[in-house]
Parts: structure tokens; sequence; C-alpha cells
């Protein structure tokens, strides 16, 4: 069984760009739940999605958007990029429903200068 | 709104010794909790999750926690810490009304000596 993956592990970019941040979920799971974590912090939540639509969403401006495919892998953009976007990005993927355990990937680590 | 609280942001204890990591939660209805641990530049790996069966909950690498609904409290324990349990530990709460999104506390940090 294939844990949750994402891509890249450690990303660069200037204020004001644009990025995209991947995650294939792990095999049998249909629901995708993307978190920023700040440094010292605890994971926040920005959105999940399921069956290819938005399913919930966290205290995050617009700029912050997301897909999910058919396959249930996702992507997270952030436009306009601000120095406080800079955080390890965290997937985790699930089954759908209360108390399904939800398995993170490794994060994918950001640094806006 | 569900959410948890973590009484303490960092907890030092020697080799062998019992841990006990402390977090209340708020919730309107049974809630369904979990622990994580975070070890450095590492993702989040599940300790234990409590869903309103067994209120003792037995989870990985001997850790364990108890659900108490008169105390609104969901303490990690461990009888004998390991170096190797140095980690950040956070407190989670599953929030129905946003797709069953997690609910971090701000963690609790740690430190095992020797």
């Amino acid at each position: 069984e294939t844990g949750v993956t994402q891509s890249p592990t450690h990303l660069i970019k200037t204020r004001g760009q644009q990025v995209t941040l991947r995650c294939s979920s792990q095999s049998g799971h249909n629901t995708v739940s993307w978190y920023q974590q700040a440094l010292g912090q605890g994971p926040q939540f920005i959105f999940q999605y399921y069956r290819e639509e938005e399913n919930g969403r966290g205290n995050f401006p617009p700029r912050f958007s997301g897909l999910q495919f058919p396959n249930y892998s996702s992507e997270l953009n952030v436009n306009a990029l601000e120095l406080d976007d800079s955080a390890l990005y965290l997937c985790a993927s699930s089954s759908r429903g209360m108390g399904e355990t939800q398995y993170f990937g490794p994060g994918t680590r950001l640094l806006v200068l | 709104a569900q959410s948890v609280t973590q009484l303490d942001s960092h907890v030092s204890v020697s080799e062998g010794t019992p841990v006990l990591l402390r977090c209340n939660y708020s919730s309107s209805y049974s809630p369904s909790l979990f622990w994580y641990v975070q070890h450095p530049n590492k993702g989040l790996q599940l300790l234990l999750k409590y869903t309103s069966a067994a209120t003792l909950v037995k989870g990985i690498n001997g850790f364990e926690a108890e659900f108490k609904k008169s105390e609104t409290s969901f303490h990690l324990t461990k009888p004998s810490a390991h170096m190797s349990d140095a980690a950040e530990y956070f407190c989670v709460v599953s929030v129905s009304n946003s797709g069953y999104a997690l609910n971090f506390g701000k963690g609790t940090s740690l430190l095992v000596t020797p």
C-alpha cells in the first residue's frame, strides 16, 4: 500500500509569485485535506476536497485554491505569495467521515522571499 | 465549535520515567479525538484515536490516552519514556462542520533526558 506523497519537498519563491503543490492520496482514500504549519505552530486547516469538490474551508483567503482529480490526487495553488505564506504545507488523505483517520504526507516546505 | 487546548507547551522527563501530556477539549457533542506525533523534519504520525468506543485507547509505541467526559480531558500517557519519544505532540479534534477537518492544538514539545 502506497502512502501519501507530496511534491516538491522544498520550494523557494519570491513575493507576488504563484505556486502549485501536489499530493497523491493513499490507495482507497477519496478525501484530501490541506494544512499549513507555520514554524513552531500546529497545522491549520486550509480546505478539504471530496469527489473533486471543495468540502470545507478554513480561514484562508481566496488566493488559496485547490483541485482534486478523478484519481483523488490533489493540488494546492497559492497566488500572489506573501512572506507569511512561508510554511510547511501538509496534505492528508482519508476516507470521508467523522473520526476517520487522516494520513499525512511528509509535506512541502515553502519559503517566500 | 470543537477545539482542544494543550496545557503544556514543553514537558521534560528523564528516560525511563512516566510521560503525561495534557489535553482538554471543547465540544457540544461526543467528539472524535486524536493524538499525532511529529518528529523533527518528519511528517505527522497518528499515535491513537478515540471515536466513542472504549474510553481507554491504546496506541503505538506504548502510548495510551483516556477519554474523560466529566473532565473534558484526553491526556496522553506512557509508563516509561524512551529517548526516541522526543518529539512534538499534537492533540487534535475532528470538526464536523468543515468536512471533518482536524483542529490541532498548539502542540507539546517532549524532551527526554538521559
